[in-house]
C-alpha cells in the first residue's frame, strides 16, 4: 500500500490545519498519524483514523473518506511545528512521505 | 512501563555488515512484534520488517529483503538487525519500536 501525504505546509497561528494522506488501497486496519519533531521520536497522535492517543489534545483529529484521509489541527500553535506522517498496519507497515508543517 | 534501549552509534566501512541491538524492558519481549524503522538524515521513515520473538517469524518491507536481517534472543528480552553490504545509501538512524513504544534510535554511519 501507497501512502501519498500533501507537501510541506505554512500556516498562520490560529488557523486550521489540514493535512491530507491518500492511500493507494483499502487500508482495512486503519490509518494512523504520527508527530515528529526534529531530533525527536515519532509520536502516535491519532490511530484508527479517529481516535486521539492518550495524552493528545483535542485539538488534533483524524477523519477519512474512502481512500482520503486527514488530519486537522485547530487552531495551529507554535509547537505544533513538526512533520507528520500517516501510517498504515496491515501485513506490512506504510509510511505516507511526511508532511512538513512550518508558521506562515 | 516498557522501555526500548538501543546500542550506540556505529561508524562501519562500505561494504561491511553491523548488528544492531534493541533492549526490551519492563516486559518480556515475546508480547510484541518488534519492528525495525530507518530515517535517513532528513528524510521520512521507512519500515523495514517486524519479527515475532515468539516463534521467530518475520516480514520484511520489499525493498531490504536483502539488506536486513531480523533476529531476536528471549533470554535476553533483546531484538536485532543486522544489516549487510553496507553503502551510504545505509546511513541513518534506526529505531526499533513495539508499536507504542520507540527506541532512542542508533545512528549507522557508513564511510571509509
Amino acid at each position: 500500500t501507497v501512502l501519498t501525504q500533501s507537501p510541506a505546509l505554512a500556516v498562520s497561528p490560529g488557523e486550521r490545519v489540514t493535512i491530507s494522506c491518500r492511500a493507494s488501497e483499502s487500508v482495512s486496519t486503519g490509518m494512523h498519524w504520527y508527530q515528529q519533531k526534529p531530533g525527536q521520536l515519532p509520536k502516535i497522535l491519532i490511530y484508527n483514523e479517529f481516535s486521539q492517543a492518550p495524552g493528545i489534545p483535542a485539538t488534533f483529529n483524524g477523519d477519512e473518506a474512502e481512500l482520503k484521509f486527514t488530519l486537522t489541527i485547530e487552531p495551529m500553535e507554535g509547537d505544533d511545528v513538526a512533520t507528520y506522517y500517516c501510517q498504515q498496519k496491515l501485513t506490512l507497515w506504510t509510511f505516507g512521505g511526511g508532511t512538513k508543517l512550518e508558521l506562515k | 512501563e516498557v522501555q526500548l534501549q538501543q546500542s550506540g552509534a556505529e561508524l562501519v566501512r562500505p561494504g561491511t555488515s553491523v548488528k544492531l541491538s534493541c533492549k526490551v524492558s519492563g516486559d518480556t519481549i515475546t508480547a510484541y512484534y518488534m519492528h525495525f524503522v530507518k530515517q535517513r538524515p532528513g528524510q521520512g521513515l521507512e519500515w523495514i520488517g517486524r519479527i515475532d520473538p515468539e516463534d521467530d517469524s518475520t516480514k520484511y518491507a520489499e525493498k531490504f529483503k536483502n539488506k536486513a536481517t531480523l533476529t531476536a534472543d528471549t533470554s535476553s528480552n533483546t531484538a536485532y538487525l543486522k544489516l549487510s553490504s553496507l553503502t551510504s545509501e545505509d546511513t541513518a538512524t534506526y529505531f526499533c519500536t513495539t508499536d507504542i513504544v520507540w527506541g532512542q534510535g542508533t545512528l549507522v554511519t557508513v564511510s571509509s
